[in-house]
C-alpha cells in the first residue's frame, strides 16, 4: 500500500547550525514529492517540492534531495533560525489529486 | 492577504448535532479539499473538488459530505458527529497541473461534546 513516513519525530538543533529532515516512501509510483511546515494552530505551508525525475532542488535555505533507489527523500535548512521551529511534513502525490503526508517531524531550534 | 479561508476557527458542536465547516478562496484554483487532521497526526484527505467533480476517499465515513456551490466556496458537513470527530479540518487548494502544491486554510478546529 502507499505510505510515506519519517525516520524520527523530533528533532533538535541549535540556531545557526543546519537541520537534516528525513522522510521514507514506499510508493514507486509517486511522481512528485512535497515538504511543508506546520506552524502550532496554523495550516501547512507549502515549501518545496521535487519532481521524480529530479535528485535535487535548492530553494531559499531549503534543499530537498531525492533518492528513489532506496525511497528516501530529505529536507535540508541550512542556518537554522528560531522561525524555523515547526512540524514538517513530506508528502508524495502520484500525480492525481491526492497527496499523502507523512507522519510529520517536530523541528526544535534552541537559541 | 488570507487566499484560504475558514470559518470559523474553532467549532463546539454537540455529539449528534449536525454541524457545517466553511472555506472559502481568493485564488480561482479548481480543485479544492478538505483535511481532517487529528492531535499529533498527519493530515488525512477526506475528499476533493476537481470543478465540481466530487471526489470522496474510499475509507471517508458516510458522515461526512461536502459542498461546493461555486468556485470560491466549500462546506464540509458532518451529519451526526461523534466525539472521534473531534480534529482540526484543514481546506486546501490547487491548480490542476500544480497539485503538488497546495494552499492551506488555517483550519478549523472541532470539539464535541
Amino acid at each position: 500500500g502507499e505510505s510515506v513516513g519519517l525516520h524520527l519525530p523530533t528533532l533538535s538543533v541549535q540556531e545557526g547550525d543546519n537541520s537534516i529532515i528525513n522522510c521514507a516512501y514506499s510508493n514507486s509510483a509517486s511522481d512528485y514529492f512535497i515538504w511543508y511546515k506546520q506552524e502550532s494552530g496554523k495550516g501547512p505551508q507549502f515549501i518545496i517540492d521535487i519532481r521524480s525525475n529530479m535528485d535535487k532542488r535548492q530553494g531559499q535555505r531549503v534543499t530537498v534531495l531525492l533518492n528513489k533507489t532506496v525511497k528516501h527523500l530529505s529536507l535540508q535548512i541550512a542556518a537554522t533560525q528560531p522561525g524555523d521551529s515547526a512540524v514538517y511534513f513530506c508528502a508524495e502525490n502520484t500525480g492525481g489529486f491526492k497527496t499523502i503526508f507523512g507522519a510529520g517531524t517536530r523541528l526544535f531550534v534552541k537559541a | 492577504d488570507a487566499m484560504v479561508i475558514q470559518n470559523p476557527r474553532y467549532q463546539v458542536t454537540q455529539f449528534g448535532k449536525p454541524v457545517t465547516l466553511s472555506c472559502s478562496q481568493t485564488l480561482n484554483h479548481n480543485v479544492m479539499y478538505w483535511y481532517q487532521q487529528k492531535s499529533s497526526q498527519a493530515p488525512k484527505l477526506l475528499f476533493h473538488y476537481y470543478d465540481k467533480d466530487f471526489n470522496n476517499e474510499a475509507d471517508t465515513p458516510d458522515n461526512f459530505q461536502s459542498r461546493r456551490p461555486n468556485t470560491s466556496f466549500c462546506f464540509l458537513d458532518i451529519r451526526s458527529p461523534g466525539l472521534g470527530d473531534a480534529a482540526m479540518y484543514l481546506c486546501a487548494t490547487s491548480r490542476v497541473g500544480q497539485t503538488g502544491e497546495a494552499f492551506f486554510g488555517q483550519g478549523t478546529r472541532l470539539t464535541v461534546v
